[in-house]
Order: C-alpha cells, then sequence, then structure tokens
C-alpha cells in the first residue's frame, strides 16, 4: 500500500484563490519531502525541499512567496499555490524518503495533485 | 550537479517485443540509480534500482545493469504486455539526497 499519500488528487480552482496540497508519509516519520513539478510530457521538476521544524529550501527560478510550504510536523508537509494563476496548472508531486535523507535509497512518492486554474 | 540524459519517446511497441530504453547520467561521484514508472494518472512507483557498479536491478520482467564505463543504466525487458504502457523514468541520486530525472520516456504496447 502506499507510504505517502498527498490530496487531493485533483483540483480546479479560479484564479487569483490559493489551493493547498497535502503530503502525508503514513508509517514513517519524514524530517525532509520534497515537492516536484511535471509539465505535460517533461519531466518531473524539483521545486523545493522541505524541511520539519525549518524554512523551505527553493530551487533557483521558484518564487517562494507563490509557493508556500509548511512542514509542520514529521509527517506532514504542505503546499500552499497562492494567487493562482492559469499558467501554475500543472501536475504536483511530493516524495519523502524513508529513512531520513542522508539514509536509504528509496525516495517514496505521493499519488500527485493535479491543479487546473480557471 | 547530476545529470540525467533518457532516450526520447514516444516508444510503441507490439505485446511480446523487446524493450530497451537508454539511459546515461552523468555525476561527479558515483550515484545511485533508479527507475520510476508512472501509469496513467498517478504519481510514481519505484520500479527497480542499483547503488553501485555492475550492479543488476530488476523487477516485473525489467532490468537494468549499473555501467560505470559507459556511465550507463538502459532498461530492458524481453517480451512486454499491455500493462506495460507507462511513462519510464531514469534517475540518479547523489550524496545530497535530490533525485535528479531524465525527461521521461512514454512507452505503449498494443495487443
Amino acid at each position: 500500500g502506499a507510504v505517502v499519500s498527498q490530496h487531493p488528487s485533483r483540483v480546479i480552482c479560479k484564479s487569483g484563490t490559493s489551493v493547498k496540497i497535502e503530503c502525508r508519509s503514513l508509517d514513517f516519520q519524514a524530517t525532509t519531502m520534497f515537492w516536484y513539478r511535471q509539465f505535460p510530457k517533461q519531466s518531473l521538476m524539483l521545486m523545493a525541499t522541505s524541511n520539519e521544524g525549518s524554512k523551505a529550501t527553493y530551487e533557483q527560478g521558484v518564487e517562494k512567496d507563490k509557493f508556500l510550504i509548511n512542514h509542520a510536523s514529521l509527517t506532514l508537509s504542505t503546499l500552499t499555490v497562492t494567487s493562482a494563476h492559469p499558467e501554475d496548472s500543472s501536475f504536483y508531486i511530493c516524495s519523502a524518503p524513508r529513512g531520513g535523507a542522508f539514509k536509504g535509497p528509496e525516495a517514496f512518492f505521493g499519488q500527485g495533485t493535479r491543479l487546473t486554474v480557471v | 550537479g547530476d545529470s540525467v540524459t533518457q532516450m526520447e519517446g514516444p516508444v510503441t511497441l507490439s505485446e511480446e517485443a523487446f524493450l530497451t530504453i537508454n539511459c546515461t547520467y552523468t555525476a561527479t561521484g558515483y550515484p545511485s540509480l533508479f527507475w520510476y514508472v508512472q501509469y496513467p494518472g498517478e504519481g510514481l512507483q519505484l520500479l527497480l534500482k542499483a547503488t553501485k557498479a555492475d550492479d543488476k536491478g530488476s523487477n516485473k520482467g525489467f532490468e537494468a545493469t549499473y555501467r560505470k564505463e559507459t556511465t550507463s543504466f538502459h532498461l530492458e525487458k524481453g517480451s512486454v504486455q499491455v500493462s506495460d504502457s507507462a511513462v519510464y523514468f531514469c534517475a540518479a541520486r547523489s550524496n545530497d539526497y535530490k533525485l535528479s530525472f531524465g525527461a521521461g520516456t512514454t512507452v505503449t504496447v498494443r495487443a
């Protein structure tokens, strides 16, 4: 079964509104989680690294005020797309490495969230 | 940082055909290598992995061997099924634990 759960799987919102996406590790603690964005027919692009109890680390070119990340507990990270615009429409995926960031070779992925901004 | 170059698709095959998807990487050290599969409308699932040179990862009939001399990790399956239709991603991970993905290869298997 899934070890990382992402919610919602699909969301449609109006331009200018904000959308929150949740990523939960189900049977392990994740001090680090990763948020990716996938454009149609393209690869996954790492957006940011979410760190429990501290600020997220954003990749170059990703607006941190646009994509707010909160990692309030060892099992939950949230990504909020603020003031969404149609160009924010995409597939967002989270992942969490089990065993800590530096241990264990496997990262588990959520099911993904298809965001459509109209 | 690491980078991964993957054979572009789409690839269309008949059932029971042989599948190969080429993947090469560049890295400063010796990364762990992965193949992930994404079925329509779903997230990524780990298909197989190899953590050091000459390791062979295998799962569900798929195989890939970590070749240090050619910096490659090609994915192969001897006889594909319709259910293998998906997008396949090659990925590398070095000590900074971030995964670098290839562009993905869409594979369609026809009955």
